[in-house]
């Protein structure tokens, strides 16, 4: 079975320029997550999706932070435009469905802002 | 909003059992309590979850105190491998995770 994927796996960019990170989660997962793993902490939700649908977006930057889920399948992390503090990796996960079982993470994709 | 309280660090040597303990006193009746691991470079892996009973698995074991408000993820023989960082974790309703800073262990050949 393919485990989830995320590309790119590395991206640096300026500040005030704007970014894209895409993820393909697990065939079959309805639940799709996007974390923030700020160097030494622990991963923060940022949104999570069920289907093609928000389920909680409360700790995503709205004014600089954008995310979609088309089809229900793929899914697109933005931010525009990125801030020195954004530098973090991002990482993506999926579940089978809301409320049940393990999420399996993707890689992540480390983005630095300089 | 992380919930949980774990110790920064800990080691053990290779092939000895580690105890990783993990304290959430407002634990609430409906929260299960699950352990991830996340090895250099990599993203967070599921090892155990529980919510009342022991469990054990094929990576680990897990202990509830039976107050709740306590557990600890016992991995019965480290292996280097099994260097990572180990998150404790409620899942609240609607599965989503808060992630505290989690316990880096280190073991030693």
């Amino acid at each position: 079975e393919a485990g989830v994927a995320q590309s790119p796996r590395y991206k640096i960019i300026e500040k005030r320029q704007s970014v894209a990170f895409w993820c393909n989660p697990i065939s079959g997962h309805a639940t799709l997550y996007w974390y923030q793993q700020i160097l030494g902490q622990g991963p923060k939700l940022l949104i999570q999706f069920q289907n093609n649908g928000v389920v909680d977006d409360s700790q995503l930057p709205k004014d600089r932070f954008s995310a979609e889920r088309l089809k229900g399948v793929d899914s697109t992390l933005k931010i525009q435009p990125a801030k020195l503090e954004d530098s973090a990796v991002y990482l993506c996960a999926s579940s089978l469905e809301v409320g049940v079982g393990e999420q399996y993470f993707g890689p992540g994709t480390r983005l630095t802002v300089t | 909003d992380a919930k949980t309280t774990q110790p920064n660090s800990m080691e053990s040597n290779e092939e000895e059992p580690v105890h990783l303990p993990c304290n959430h006193s407002t634990i609430s009746g409906t929260d299960y309590i699950h352990w991830y691991r996340q090895l250099p470079s990599q993203g967070p892996e599921y090892v155990i979850h529980g919510l009342t009973s022991n469990v054990n698995n094929r990576m680990a074991s897990l202990a509830i105190a039976e107050d709740r408000k306590s557990s600890t993820l016992i991995l019965h023989r480290a292996t280097l491998r099994d260097a990572a960082v180990y998150y404790c974790i409620l899942r609240a309703t609607g599965n989503q995770f808060y992630f505290g800073t989690g316990t880096s262990l280190t073991v030693i050949p």
